[in-house]
């Protein structure tokens, strides 16, 4: 495609429900990235992807994230049992290699009440 | 490891007179560093970066960035400021360690631009 697209753009959640966020890359793009961005802050490295293997997870917050990629193309992050500390914008990147220049996808608006 | 300290949280500055945001950074190797701006309800784009080559680089929109490794600073200018450059700018540096190419993120700087 044209860029990196996320669905859903917004979603709102209650404390204690799974949500599954979803990252399409650009087509082509063998790496990738999910960072969250907490309201006024910087953005936090969560996991990358080579592929279809994750081999740096040491971002994820919690054993309640997890995140795997298919096909070499689309990447869903999961975040089971949410906590409102979970609420932030979660956005994904893609680069044509791993060292390559990352694109930025417009971010999930994760709000969990 | 690595970290970016961006010095103001906030920047406001008047139409037709010239930006500065500052920048801040540690690392362990020869890095590579970045800015991003972030508009409101928009992606993330990359403003410009430094990879090693010549220390002073320019970017899209009339940006240039300063590479001082004396000073561990990557300052962000432009001459003159236009209300369309109210933003949020972020100093990035790359970690090529496990994680590809992870990138560090600044805590942002927010630029306010009046008439």
């Amino acid at each position: 495609g044209a860029g990196v697209s996320q669905s859903p753009s917004n979603k709102v959640t209650e404390k204690g429900k799974d949500v599954e966020l979803r990252c399409d890359p650009i087509s082509g793009h063998t790496a990738l990235y999910w960072y969250r961005q907490r309201l006024g802050q910087g953005l936090e490295f969560l996991i990358y992807f080579q592929g279809n293997s994750a081999p740096d997870k040491s971002g994820l917050p919690s054993d309640r994230f997890s995140a795997e990629r298919t096909g070499e193309s689309v990447s869903t992050l999961t975040i089971q049992r949410t906590q409102q500390e979970d609420s932030a914008v979660y956005l994904c990147a893609s680069s044509q290699t791993s060292i390559g220049e990352q694109f930025f996808g417009p971010g999930t608006r994760l709000t969990v009440l | 490891a690595q970290s970016v300290t961006q010095l103001d949280s906030h920047v406001s500055v008047s139409e037709g007179t010239p930006v500065l945001l500052r920048c801040n950074y540690s690392s362990s190797y020869s890095p590579s560093l970045f800015w991003y701006v972030q508009h409101p309800n928009k992606g993330l784009q990359l403003l410009l970066k430094y990879t090693s080559a010549a220390t002073l680089v320019k970017g899209i929109n009339g940006f240039e960035a300063e590479f001082k490794k004396s000073e561990t600073s990557f300052h962000l200018t432009k001459p003159s400021a236009h209300m369309s450059d109210a933003a949020e700018y972020f100093c990035v540096v790359s970690d090529r360690g496990n994680a590809g190419n992870m990138l560090t993120f600044g805590g942002g700087t927010r630029l306010m631009v009046k008439p």
